[in-house]
């Protein structure tokens, strides 16, 4: 009920694409979904977060796209260029007790100028 | 603002000493932080979690004794690798998150840089 699937593993898009990444949890006390992107060596970094009162979330490129009822949540980068090749991460947490997230298990985003 | 840094950035060590890990929040007061490891190619796993003050809480399968979590102050945390071993060499990267109340959204983590730990 902790786990927080992510798909898929890997992903290949052409630049000015979009690039699509789903992520589907199981427990609905979580109420903060974040994305995370790493890049080779570095700690993650916040791209763009979301929570579960609003469907959709866009800041520049980004956006999430979340369905309460599904118990999924998606990150679309529009415009996909060659500089966003990385790896990206969904999380879970709960607004109360630990606060601390379960991530995903990454997808490694590939972008061909 | 929400910097969080890690010292060292990469550390090698012998089999069996012990090593030390910092991480600080430079500007704003961390009343929880995280520590994570992270294998090539693989998820964060999350380690532990401590408040300030108060003793670590550790997953399940981490040895307390093993990797030691101090978090004496509102912008320090620490972990140490006693005895550490090559099947300790990984990517170690903690978090922080600001639960006074005065940053938004109260649930948000600030990861650091890492710190590499290669054992020989």
């Amino acid at each position: 009920q902790q786990q927080v699937k992510q798909s898929p593993q890997s992903l290949i898009v052409q630049k000015g694409g979009i690039s699509i990444i789903n992520c589907a949890y199981e427990n609905t006390a979580f109420d903060y979904f974040p994305w995370y992107q790493q890049f080779p060596g570095k700690g993650p970094a916040l791209l763009i977060a979301i929570r579960p009162d609003v469907s959709e979330k866009k800041e520049g490129r980004f956006t999430i796209s979340f369905n309460k009822s599904a118990k999924q949540f998606s990150l679309h980068i529009m415009d996909s260029q060659p500089g966003d090749s990385a790896t990206y991460f969904c999380a879970a947490s709960r607004a109360s007790g630990t606060y601390k997230y379960i991530f995903g298990t990454g997808t490694r985003l590939k972008v061909l100028a | 603002g929400a910097v969080v840094s890690q010292h060292p950035s990469w550390v090698i060590c012998k089999s069996g000493t012990s090593v030390k890990i910092e991480c600080r929040s430079l500007d704003f007061q961390a009343t929880t932080m995280f520590w994570y490891r992270q294998f090539p190619k693989q998820s964060l796993m999350l380690m532990a979690t401590s408040n300030e003050g108060s003793k670590a809480t550790y997953e399940q399968g981490v040895e307390k004794d093993k990797f030691l979590i101090n978090h004496a102050s509102l912008t320090l945390s620490t972990l140490t690798v006693t005895s550490a071993h090559p099947e300790d060499s990984s990517f170690y990267i903690c978090s922080a998150r600001d639960g006074t109340g005065d940053r938004t959204p109260y649930n948000e983590q600030f990861f650091g840089p890492g710190t590499r730990l290669t054992v020989l």
